[in-house]
């Protein structure tokens, strides 16, 4: 069965740079969610979308930001890097927004900042 | 707020005996609560969940968790444990109100170490 696809799974930018992690969503998911697991730390969640509109915001810093695109796909930006942003970042789909609705992970992008 | 607590960083087993690791949780009226595992460098993987109903729920690779709601717990269970069920486990909780947001709050996790 066709799972979560995140790009790339690793990425090594320096502080202060940009980063663009892409996420897409199991066929027919229209939501998406983010999260952020940092070094033997329980995932956080950052910011969701339903239907291409956010519909969640959590721990997200301001200088990020993310978008659910007309495909349902997502991109996280991240922009001024910094040594803390280094965390293993998590995209999950579900079908609906409803809550009762489980959430499926994909494999995650690693994140390292120098 | 919601909140979610796993009381045990680490669970020691050995293989073919029954485990059990815990989870309590915290949240107004009735939760949604969800297992997942993660295995070293990958993603979560859903084990299963409790919306509503029989509050014994079965879910994948033999696991089974039992809902209690005077207890506010959510123990995953499994009758003989596998070397292979050794890996990250996350309880995790969702407010069913329509104003509570639709993300899942995780636990601190737990660590399955299942010996041979």
């Amino acid at each position: 069965a066709a799972g979560v696809i995140q790009s790339p799974r690793h990425l090594i930018k320096e502080k202060r740079e940009t980063a663009t992690l892409k996420c897409y969503p199991i066929p027919r998911h229209d939501t998406v969610y983010w999260y952020q697991q940092g070094p033997g730390q329980d995932p956080q969640f950052l910011i969701s979308f339903y239907e291409k509109m956010q519909s969640d915001k959590g721990s997200i810093p301001d200088r990020f930001s993310a978008q659910q695109f007309s495909d349902y796909h997502s991109e996280l930006n991240m922009s001024s890097l910094e040594l803390g942003d280094s965390a293993l970042y998590f995209c999950a789909s579900s079908l609906s927004g409803r809550a009762w609705y489980e959430q499926y992970f994909g494999p995650g992008t690693r994140l390292t900042v120098t | 707020a919601q909140s979610v607590a796993q009381p045990e960083d680490q669970v020691n087993v050995a293989e073919g005996n029954p485990l059990t690791v815990k989870c309590t949780y915290s949240v107004s009226g009735n939760p949604y609560l969800f297992w997942y595992v993660q295995y070293p460098n990958r993603g979560l993987q859903f084990l299963l969940k409790y919306i509503t109903g029989d509050n014994l729920v079965k879910g994948s690779y033999g696991f089974e968790a039992e809902f209690n709601k005077s207890q506010t717990s959510f123990h995953l269970k499994k009758p003989s444990a596998l070397v292979s069920d050794s890996a990250l486990y996350f309880c995790a909780v969702r407010d069913p109100r329509p104003d509570a947001g639709n993300m899942l709050t995780f636990g601190g996790g737990t660590r399955l170490m299942v010996k041979p």
